[in-house]
């Protein structure tokens, strides 16, 4: 199994250009997430699923938004690209039991200028 | 307003030594508590959780410890390997979430120091 694989590794975009940040997973998870880190601060939810079809707003949802079509992927999309959205940007999923705990992809290095 | 706070953003400890890591949370909601840890140009990995109910859970080198009423938890590692050398970060969930959604710490740096 691959695990969470993110695409692409690094990106660096102009002001008000949009971008599709790639993720998949290969575990059947039901549960997906996105979270990005700044530096310095933990990470922070933006949008997660609680399956295909199914998304929800998190912590910081605003310039941002998701699909879930299949139960592999789940994209997530920047429409107008702001130096505040520069950042690391992380996916993960989770087994819908009991378990807690998250599968992180490797993540995508986004720069804003 | 962090919910969880990891108030020591690095700590260096010598190889063979126990290292411990700290955090403190405002929430009393939260009822299941994880430990993540990161190496550069990765995703974090789980490390060890412990539920509410519990104040120790134990896995090899690895043991959290959760005191609920000082709302504080601490990841004891020992003895303590170069290869431990990353960011760690402390989480917790919501009692009753449907989403399995985590709120993280902002991390503290090991150094294990040859």
């Amino acid at each position: 199994n691959a695990g969470v694989t993110q695409t692409p590794k690094f990106r660096i975009l102009k002001i008000g250009q949009s971008m599709t940040l790639q993720c998949t997973q290969d575990m059947n998870h039901n549960y997906m997430y996105w979270y990005r880190q700044d530096p310095g601060m933990g990470l922070k939810l933006i949008y997660y699923s609680v399956g295909a079809g199914i998304t929800d707003k998190g912590e910081v949802p605003n310039g941002y938004n998701v699909s879930r079509s299949t139960t592999e992927d789940f994209p997530l999309r920047l429409e107008l690209a702001a130096p505040s959205q520069t950042s690391v940007y992380f996916c993960a999923s989770s087994y819908s039991t009991e378990s807690y705990e998250q599968y992180f992809g490797p993540g995508t290095r986004l720069t804003v200028t | 307003d962090q919910q969880v706070k990891q108030n020591s953003p690095s700590l260096s400890v010598q190889e063979g030594r126990i290292s411990i890591l700290n955090c403190d949370y405002t929430n009393s909601m939260f009822d299941y508590f994880l430990w993540y840890k990161k190496y550069p140009a990765e995703g974090p990995t789980f490390l060890i959780s412990i539920s509410s109910i519990k104040d120790k859970n134990e896995d090899g080198r690895f043991t959290v410890f959760l005191n609920k009423s000082a709302k504080h938890l601490s990841l004891h590692i020992v003895p303590s390997q170069p290869g431990d050398s990353a960011v760690y970060f402390c989480a917790a969930r919501v009692s009753g979430g449907s989403a399995r959604q985590l709120t993280f710490g902002s991390g503290t740096q090991l150094t294990v120091l040859p």
